[in-house]
């Protein structure tokens, strides 16, 4: 069976100091993979997703970066800490793209447990 | 872009009985897919029930119904029977070609 895992699962930093996070996926191949934050309060926001080794796409202009060197690994990264970076991380990963291919149509996505981030 | 639109942050329902939680997108597509995904206390997220915008069949999950609107625009979720481990953060999310998006979500308490 496919699981997914991420780490650390709490986190504070302060402001100015690098993060990375990482997400690992067992027992499939291929995966596609997303990071979302969650503010408190709100709903999920996607950051980042890959179809593929290498292939990263961005959502939203921000102050973090992703890549995934390996196909089931996914990583969040920040050369710098801002205060508005704090909140909760998911990670999730779904199968390939449904007939015709496209990889965000259709398919249920399975979330990590996340990470919780406090910049202070 | 495409937004998802949830306008109850907070519902409450008392055990055993029937509560709906609403959701309206906006879009331009045709095609399309809609999901409810559950977050339980323990903040993971749980695919709850997905409708096809292609499917005129409301779809179905045991205790879990969805009312789809096409026109309207409109993805609620019935929850009938509600069950005490019903509690948590419900979350109504769209996706297409291009885009994934989800609602600010809806708090649903469960009262003994």
């Amino acid at each position: 069976s496919q699981t997914i895992h991420q780490w650390p699962a709490t986190l504070v930093q302060p402001v100015g100091s690098p993060l990375s996070l990482e997400c690992t996926v067992e027992g499939t191949s291929n995966p596609n993979l997303y990071w979302y934050r969650q503010a408190a309060g709100r709903g999920l926001q996607l950051l980042f997703y890959s179809v593929g080794i290498g292939q990263i796409s961005s959502e939203v202009p921000q102050n973090l970066s992703a890549s995934r060197p390996q196909d089931r690994q996914f990583i969040l990264s920040s050369k710098k800490l801002l205060l508005s970076d704090s909140g909760f991380y998911l990670c999730a990963w779904s199968g390939m793209g449904l007939a015709g291919g496209n990889y965000l149509r259709g398919n249920e996505q399975f979330f990590g447990p996340g990470t919780r981030l406090t910049v202070l | 872009a495409q937004t998802v639109t949830q306008s109850q942050p907070e519902m409450s329902v008392q055990e055993a009985e029937t509560v709906t939680l609403s959701c309206t997108y906006d879009t331009s597509e045709s095609d399309y897919y809609l999901f409810w995904y559950k977050q339980p206390p323990s903040r993971q997220m749980i695919l709850v029930i997905r409708q096809e915008a292609y499917k005129q069949q409301n779809a179905t999950e045991n205790r879990f119904s969805v009312n789809f609107q096409k026109a309207a625009k409109s993805f609620s979720l019935k929850i009938s029977d509600s069950q005490l481990g019903d509690a948590a953060m419900y979350f109504c999310a769209y996706s297409d070609n291009n885009d994934m998006r989800f609602g600010a979500g809806t708090r649903l308490t469960v009262k003994p």
